[in-house]
């Protein structure tokens, strides 16, 4: 069973276009994440949802728009692609670390690679 | 930034090997953890070690920590070929919600 998953793996779209990347963990985490990987393999955070409520948004754009509809989903939309966001967009979950007892490793998905032409 | 440099970035070795990879970070932390990834693959989770070890080891794995000097190492011993993958340690200096930082990475190439 796969524990987080990501729709889709490969998108190719034009600038301009909006597309959405959804994303869901059945590992019963109440933390969702997603980061993005440049070509450079540079890993960034982008937003992170914890029961729903976004906690942590890394100065992204306003094209982009992170929806959780559950704690068992992220999705992300982007608005007016442009060439700067093709890279690959991972989504991950975790517990809620409300101490400092963290032993919170990330769950990752396999990733949705995003070219913008 | 927070954001971690490991060195070296890319590392080619022989099978039977040891694998040595540093990270180095900014701020205080309160963990940091070490992520294998192999390629067009996501990232997993290899080792976590908090701010008051100094040391961990998990199988062929030893993870060192130290925070005086705000650097780790990753030691791979007797690497195989299945270990070609980059490295990326991520460090965790957030308080009541986990946010953590990647570091740039370190590929690595094992040769039969």
């Amino acid at each position: 069973d796969t524990a987080v998953s990501q729709t889709p793996k490969y998108l190719v779209t034009q600038m301009g276009n909006d597309k959405s990347i959804k994303c869901e963990q059945n590992l019963g985490h109440d933390t969702m994440y997603w980061y993005k990987q440049d070509s450079k393999k540079f890993l960034k955070i982008m937003f992170s949802y914890n029961n729903k409520e976004l906690i942590i948004n890394e100065t992204v754009p306003n094209r982009f728009s992170p929806k959780s509809p559950d704690k068992a989903h992220l999705n992300l939309h982007i608005n007016s692609l442009e060439l700067g966001d093709s890279a690959v967009y991972f989504c991950a979950s975790s517990n809620r670390w409300t101490g400092r007892m963290n032993t919170g490793e990330l769950f990752f998905g396999e990733g949705s690679r995003l070219t913008v032409l | 930034s927070q954001q971690g440099e490991e060195d070296p970035q890319a590392l080619s070795i022989q099978e039977g090997e040891n694998a040595t990879m540093n990270c180095s970070y900014k701020t205080s932390i309160n963990n940091l953890q070490w992520y294998r990834q192999n390629s067009g693959r996501g990232l997993v989770h290899l080792i976590l070690i908090r701010s008051n070890e100094r040391e961990k080891h998990s199988g062929r794995l030893r993870v060192t920590l130290d925070t005086s000097k705000k650097s780790s190492s990753l030691l791979i011993t007797a690497s195989r070929a299945a270990d070609t993958a980059s490295y990326f340690c991520a460090t965790d200096a957030a308080t009541g919600f986990q946010k953590l930082v990647f570091g740039t990475g370190t590929r690595l190439l094992v040769s039969p």
